[in-house]
Parts: structure tokens; sequence; C-alpha cells
């Protein structure tokens, strides 16, 4: 069974610009959560996707936003992209539900931003 | 701040030998656990989990002791193999609806030795 996978592999952008980053889930999960994780730090929690709906929302400016397509697939965007902004993003799957259900990881998406 | 934290950067251990990584939470509403590994250029893979409801889970070579009193947990790999070289990040989510983001911690590179 394929996991998760991201699109592209690396991304390079220039401040100011606009970053989108794709992500497909397991076959059967429906839920998609995004995380960052910069150079040094830890995971942190960006956005929670399921059924199509925004669920819950990790402390980034507005500039961070997403979406879930249909087939559950999700996209996030970065707006007016600023330095620090460079990070490894990572894409999450996991079954429905709420509460105690592990989440699977994709291989991440590398921003640079210069 | 910092809920989630596990505050050895790094630990070495002979091929063979037992490896324990620690980590601590702040938050007592987290009730549900887990560790994941992560190699280079790889998403973090998920290895274990445990409810608040228990204080321990094996699966093969992998156990994790929660010590809820103390708000501790330990992943516990024996036999320590080359294999498990690599960066182990625990990560905690809260009970109730709504918050089924992870809060991770900032990792603990593993070197076993041959």
């Amino acid at each position: 069974e394929a996991g998760v996978t991201q699109s592209p592999t690396h991304l390079i952008k220039t401040r100011g610009q606009q970053a989108t980053l794709r992500c497909s889930p397991i076959s059967g999960h429906t839920s998609v959560y995004w995380y960052q994780q910069a150079l040094g730090l830890g995971l942190q929690f960006l956005l929670w996707y399921d059924e199509g709906e925004e669920r819950n929302r990790g402390n980034f400016p507005p500039r961070f936003s997403g979406r879930q397509f249909p087939n559950y697939s999700s996209e996030l965007n970065v707006n007016a992209l600023e330095l620090e902004d460079s990070a490894l993003y990572l894409c999450a799957s996991s079954l429905p539900g709420v509460g105690r259900r592990a989440q699977y990881f994709g291989p991440g998406t590398r921003l640079t931003v210069l | 701040d910092q809920q989630v934290k596990q505050n050895s950067p790094s630990l070495s251990v002979q091929e063979g030998r037992i490896s324990i990584l620690n980590c601590d939470y702040t938050n007592s509403m987290f009730d549900y656990f887990l560790w994941y590994k992560k190699y280079p250029a790889e998403g973090p893979t998920f290895l274990i989990s445990i409810s608040s409801i228990k204080d321990k889970n094996e699966d093969g070579r992998f156990t994790v002791f929660l010590n809820k009193s103390a708000k501790h947990l330990s992943l516990h790999i024996v036999p320590s193999q080359p294999g498990d070289s690599a960066v182990y990040f625990c990560a905690a989510s809260e009970r109730g609806s709504g918050a089924n983001n992870l809060f991770f911690g900032t990792g603990t590179r593993l070197t076993v030795i041959p």
C-alpha cells in the first residue's frame, strides 16, 4: 500500500513569492495534517483538514493556508514568503475520527526562501 | 512554549545494549503519546503509542513506559541495533474533540555503535 506522498521534493522561492505544496494521503485516510520543521526545531503543527474542512490551526499567520480536495489530497499555500519560512514541510494522514490516531508522514517538501 | 521536551539531544549506545530515550511533558490534558523515528531525508515513521490509561506498551524490541504523575515517558529499545540509529521524536495529543494535532519534542539522535 502506498504511503503518504508529497510534491515537490524541493522548492526554491524568493521573498514575497507564493509557494504551493501538495500531499496525497494513504488510501482510506480522510484526515490530513501539515507540520513545519524549521532548522533546529521540532515539528510545529500548522493545519488539520478532515472531510474537506479545516478542523484546527496552529499558531501561524494567515498567510499559511490550505485546502483539502474531495479525494482527500491537500494543498498548503504560503503567501508573501519570508526568509524564516525556509523549512521542511511535512504532511501526515490518519484514519477518520477524533483523537488517538497515529499519524503517518510523507517524506516532506524542503522549501528554501532566498 | 515547548509542551513536550526531550532534554537529551543525542545518545550513543553499543549494539546489543538497551537504549533509553526520555521525554517530559507539561500539559496535563495530553492523553495519547507516540514515538516516531526519523532517518535523514525521510518523514517520521510511527513506532509505538500509548494512551494515558496504560503505563506500558510493548511491540517487539520497543517498549514505551508512561509515568503520568511525573509527566514522563520513555522508549526502551532492546537489543539496540545499528539500524536503529536515527532521530527519535516524542509526540503527544490532547484529549477532547478538535485536538488531533500532535505536539512534538525536538528529538534525540540515537547512534548505535556496532
